[in-house]
């Protein structure tokens, strides 16, 4: 039920690109994706609520395919601020029942100059 | 515009006391979320509620775990006679609307000692 994350960790040198993945076994209403700083709250970056949706500001975007329940996360051109873990949450459609937004495990990014 | 607020920030209870937790939503916000969270792991739901109702509790345990969101004040996540393995951040979130974006509390770190 958890929507399975991944890479699990992922290291970069300043001004690369990542791709941070994110999917579930149930059909999905939204999918939102949040970072988290270390001892600090999870910090929301953008929700998908569409299929086939692309959102985006700055260097960081997402697509979401509803068919295949799935998400993406892109980090482009990171910068050090970028380095934390980060979750998807899940929200699960209207008709499959439950409202309880399921996050994932989280993929931990480290930027290093 | 304030933003959630949570407190305490820092809880020590001994083994058998209650633990209260408090979360004040953004304004406009109806919608609330509690999560656990145990260190370098992820966020695991607890319950979701609108005023004055639990719309799920799945994730919390039958025994010990109580959430209210009366009419007026904060939400409150009560756990009574606390153990060690209650010692964890708890974040509470809240959203507009549900299936949309959450913005995250600070977080109380409860310390069962």
């Amino acid at each position: 039920q958890q929507p399975v994350q991944s890479p699990q960790a992922v290291i970069l040198r300043e001004g690369e690109d990542a791709v941070i993945n994110c999917s579930s076994s149930k059909a999905l209403y939204s999918v939102h994706w949040y970072r988290q700083k270390h001892g600090e709250a999870p910090v929301f970056l953008m929700i998908l609520l569409k299929g086939g949706e692309q959102k985006g500001h700055e260097k960081i975007s997402a697509s979401f395919n509803e068919k295949k329940q799935q998400s993406s996360l892109y980090l482009t051109a990171s910068q050090l601020s970028y380095s934390g873990t980060y979750f998807c949450g899940t929200d699960p459609q209207l008709n499959t029942g439950g409202f309880k937004t399921i996050f994932g495990a989280g993929t931990r990014l480290f930027v290093k100059a | 515009n304030a933003g959630v607020m949570q407190n305490p920030r820092h809880l020590v209870r001994r083994r058998g006391q209650e633990a209260r937790l408090r979360c004040s939503p953004m304004k406009g916000h109806s919608h609330v979320y509690w999560y656990r969270q145990l260190p370098e792991e992820g966020l695991k739901f607890m319950v979701y509620l609108q005023k004055e109702n639990i719309i799920d509790e799945s994730g919390m345990p039958k025994e010990r775990f109580s959430a209210e969101f009366p009419k007026e004040g904060p939400s409150i996540l009560r756990i009574q006679q606390v153990v060690r393995g209650d010692s964890a951040a708890y974040f509470c979130a809240s959203s507009p609307t549900r299936g949309s974006e959450q913005y995250f509390g600070p977080g109380t770190r409860l310390t069962v000692t």
